[in-house]
């Protein structure tokens, strides 16, 4: 089985713009989890949808946002970029009670 | 206010020895603990983890204490391996749930 892919890997925006990341989770996984990583912060959950719906949702503002697909893919927005949103995105496929990850989207933001 | 957390932002250990991760948490109604390692440019690797109704876990090098009354839980890694440098997250759940709340990491480092 493949892992849990994201694109892009990297990405380099400038404040104020917006951004889209993307998710497929292992096949057959219908939960996708997304958590910022930072260095000040470590792991902090966004958001998190199963079959098209978000089930749980972290502390964030609301320029952060997300969808899933009937394929369960699922995207994340960030809107009006902070030099605060560089991070490593990472997003989980969930199994039973084991989340899987991929390696992550680096967004700069200049 | 950090529910989980993991105190030693960094450990040594010489290779053979045993390595001991410890973290905290705050929460009682965390119910599901984890251990994950990451790479640097790589997601977080699931290593292993531990329901509340048990109080300790093996998997081979790998063994998962869980304190309640402490509301401690520790990693104990037997023997360390260079290969084992990396950093190690602690993270919680309630009810098993997908949401899970992570501790900062602590970067262990095994020296040959």
């Amino acid at each position: 089985k493949a892992g849990v892919t994201q694109t892009p890997r990297y990405l380099i925006k400038t404040r104020g713009q917006q951004v889209t990341l993307s998710c497929s989770p292992i096949s057959g996984h219908r939960s996708v989890s997304w958590y910022q990583q930072t260095p000040g912060q470590g792991l902090q959950f966004l958001f998190e949808y199963f079959s098209e719906t978000q089930r749980n949702k972290g502390n964030f503002p609301g320029r952060f946002s997300g969808r899933q697909f009937s394929n369960s893919r699922s995207e994340m927005n960030v809107s009006t970029l902070e030099l605060g949103d560089s991070a490593l995105y990472l997003c989980a496929s969930m199994e039973g009670l084991e989340q899987f990850f991929g390696p992550g989207t680096r967004l700069t933001v200049l | 206010d950090q529910q989980v957390k993991q105190n030693s932002p960094s450990l040594s250990v010489q290779e053979g020895r045993i390595s001991i991760l410890n973290c905290d948490y705050t929460n009682s109604m965390f119910d599901y603990f984890l251990w994950y390692k990451k790479y640097p440019a790589e997601g977080p690797t699931f290593l292993i983890s531990i329901s509340s109704i048990k109080d300790k876990n093996e998997d081979g090098r790998f063994t998962v204490f869980l304190n309640k009354s402490a509301k401690h839980l520790s990693l104990h890694i037997v023997p360390s391996q260079p290969g084992d440098s990396a950093v190690y997250f602690c993270a919680a759940s309630v009810g098993g749930y997908s949401t899970l709340t992570f501790g900062k990491g602590t970067m262990l480092l095994v020296s040959p």
